[in-house]
């Protein structure tokens, strides 16, 4: 059974700081990887999608990377911005089960003035 | 709307109480995603639907619990004999294929008392 696991659980930074999410999962046969922030009382907004064959995905001041040979994945977020709090939450899709995302816990992101 | 829709956005029953959810995909989007977020947890798979047809209902829980989308655009959560322990948010995401970025509503707070 895939499992995804988020680290750390909550983070805070000075407003302008560069910063980096993780997110890991048990079984490497994945078909894609998504990022994902969720608002309080909102839905999930898909940040970046990266499929098994590629690397990495970038937005603006966002970068994800995927090394899917260790089950890892991690976003990159530059000079960040008050703005960007939120809950940031991975998923991965199975390549047996490409209809169903496994999601982590998130990342509870606060970042101060 | 661009988005999708979902309604209502909260809604209180009592245990024992069936309740019928709904939501609306974006227009033209073919795969559409139900899933159950419980209070600091990710997000848990309940059932895919591409076109009219459930092709994975493999995350509903158990029988009292049910998905329709006849014309293949709505779709309706049902949910027969409600516990406590079903209150969490319903969240309802299409996308244009099932291999796209997923595009998530706001989703449904289910409180059962």
């Amino acid at each position: 059974k895939q499992e995804v696991t988020q680290i750390p659980a909550a983070l805070s930074v000075p407003e302008g700081e560069n910063l980096v999410l993780n997110c890991s999962f048990t079984d490497s046969a994945i078909y894609n990887l998504q990022w994902f922030r969720q608002d309080p009382g909102k839905g999930l907004t898909s940040l970046l999608l990266i499929q098994s064959s590629q690397r990495e995905q970038t937005s603006g001041r966002l970068n994800a990377s995927l090394d899917k040979s260790s089950g890892r994945s991690t976003l990159y977020i530059a000079a960040s911005q008050p703005g960007d709090s939120a809950t940031y939450l991975c998923a991965v899709t199975g390549s047996g089960t490409a209809s169903k995302l496994t999601f982590g816990t998130g990342t509870r992101l606060q970042v101060t003035l | 709307g661009a988005g999708v829709s979902q309604t209502p956005s909260n809604k209180v029953t009592e245990k024992g109480k069936y309740v019928e959810l709904r939501c609306d995909p974006i227009s033209g989007h073919t795969a559409l995603y139900w899933y159950r977020q419980s209070l600091g947890q990710g997000p848990e798979f309940l059932i895919y639907f591409q076109g009219t047809g459930a092709a994975d209902d493999s995350g509903l829980p158990n029988d009292r619990f049910f998905a329709v989308r006849p014309e293949g655009s709505v779709s309706t959560l049902k949910i027969q004999r409600t516990e406590r322990g079903d209150s969490a948010v319903y969240l309802c995401a299409s996308s244009f294929l099932f291999n796209s970025p997923l595009h998530f509503g706001n989703g449904t707070r289910l409180t059962v008392t």
